[in-house]
């Protein structure tokens, strides 16, 4: 079945460090690709999505783009802010299988000031 | 708009007792799905409604499990002779079209 890979946490970055959080699917088909934060005490909010191979999403100054020839949907930002500490979670869905989500297992991130 | 909304925000209750959590969709919104959240473990899809109907429960653990939607709206999870090991927060989302799912902020389910 499908499944979501994504690197162990928890990172811990400096103010304005480059942040990468690795994320790696097996799939069959084209799935869309998620981006999903969980800031403390918070739910579950969608940071960006991309539904095709090669779209990028963003938003937030973040990114990520869909490699469909390496299978992974890598989040990145330039320079992180204490603001972004929190826990993300990569996930993809297939619209045949009712768009029901398939996570990864979550990565903390901490961010000092 | 209102978001999704779920109750109780946080539930304690014995070994073996029946629960029932709700979830209330944002209003409009066909697609209805279940999520369980366990402690240290990434999140586990239960099942999954289009309008009142349940396409897809492949994700529910056992029989003590099920779920119903009404009116396309308002959907219950409820566990009969609760265990331990369904200690986690249960979270519910909706989906109106497109792919994007908007989540509930979860109820905290402890077994004792």
């Amino acid at each position: 079945g499908d499944s979501v890979t994504q690197m162990e946490g928890p990172v811990t970055l400096s103010e304005e460090a480059f942040l990468t959080i690795n994320c790696t699917y097996t799939a069959t088909g084209y799935p869309s690709l998620f981006w999903y934060v969980q800031y403390p005490g918070e739910g579950l909010q969608l940071l960006l999505k991309a539904t095709k191979a090669d779209d990028k999403g963003s938003n937030k100054g973040f990114e990520a783009t869909y490699r469909k020839e390496t299978t992974s949907f890598h989040l990145e930002k330039g320079s992180v802010q204490v603001s972004d500490s929190a826990v993300y979670f990569c996930a993809l869905s297939h619209p045949e299988y009712g768009n029901k989500l398939v996570f990864g297992a979550g990565t903390i991130l901490r961010v000092k000031s | 708009g209102a978001g999704v909304s779920q109750s109780p925000s946080n539930k304690v209750t014995e070994k073996g007792k029946d629960v029932e959590l709700r979830c209330d969709p944002i209003s409009g919104h066909t697609a209805l799905y279940w999520y369980r959240q366990r402690l240290g473990q990434g999140l586990e899809f239960l099942i999954y409604f289009q309008g009142n109907s349940a396409p897809d429960k492949s994700g529910l653990p056992s029989d003590r499990f099920s779920a119903e939607r009404t009116g396309e709206s308002v959907s219950t999870l409820t566990i009969q002779r609760t265990q331990q090991e369904d200690s986690a927060v249960y979270l519910c989302a909706s989906r109106l079209e497109a792919d994007t799912q908007y989540f509930g902020p979860g109820t905290r389910l402890t077994v004792l």
